[in-house]
């Protein structure tokens, strides 16, 4: 089906341990753009990418690593996870930096443990 | 303060009735965008504005420039509306998407 999937959708990890949340669109969209949300807070941009092999930082991008080899894909890894990155983490894609075209994920629930 | 602050935080409304969520911003925007989150599910981009009103079924939004604010409105509410609304402005010293807070919608049978 057309449309952006992230995986997994519960994702349980241990203090330090490495985990990647994948992201995968079907539209061909240049750009795609990770948040976290957090209660109290607003979502929060951690990477985005503006075509493969380009990727820059957000506002939290802390312990956050990304990659894009390829234009679908755009995962997210937390390479030492820690309490404070227990989160919702949403991926999205669209069509310009200024995501006029809003295409979310459904989102990953992320706890850390 | 946040850049991008709504209101009310929560909302509780019986069906059929009137709602208003208002957005008020501090930045410099180029865009503004409605958003609708339901509970344990994804996010929808329910409109993108830059000036006057959109509507779309029995959802309107409006944005004022000048004043910086926006409302979206939801006529002859019902249950499947409740859900968490967002709102976010592309803007700002860094021209990026600023998200509010959201306010959480409960439309009651």
């Amino acid at each position: 089906d057309a449309g952006i999937t992230q995986s997994p959708r519960y994702k349980i990890t241990e203090t330090g341990r490495q985990v990647t949340l994948m992201c995968h669109q079907t539209w061909s969209h240049s750009y795609m753009f990770w948040y976290r949300q957090d209660l109290g807070h607003g979502l929060r941009l951690i990477y985005y990418s503006a075509a493969a092999d380009i990727t820059d930082k957000g506002e939290v991008p802390d312990g956050y690593v990304v990659s894009r080899s390829k234009t679908e894909n755009f995962p997210l890894t937390l390479e030492s996870a820690t309490r404070s990155q227990t989160s919702v983490y949403f991926c999205a894609s669209g069509t310009s930096r200024k995501n006029t075209e809003a295409f979310f994920g459904q989102g990953t629930r992320l706890t850390v443990v | 303060k946040n850049e991008v602050e709504q209101s009310p935080q929560n909302l509780t409304a019986q069906e059929g009735e009137f709602i208003t969520i208002n957005c008020s911003y501090s930045v410099g925007i180029s865009a503004l965008h409605w958003l609708q989150q339901h509970p344990g599910g994804g996010i929808v981009s329910l409109f993108m504005l830059s000036s006057g009103k959109k509507k779309h079924g029995r959802l309107i939004a409006t944005i004022n420039i000048q004043e910086k604010h926006s409302s979206l409105h939801i006529t002859a509410s019902h249950p499947r509306d409740s859900a968490v609304y967002i709102c976010a402005v592309y803007g700002g010293a860094t021209n990026k998407l600023i998200f509010g807070t959201g306010t959480l919608l409960a439309v009651q049978p």
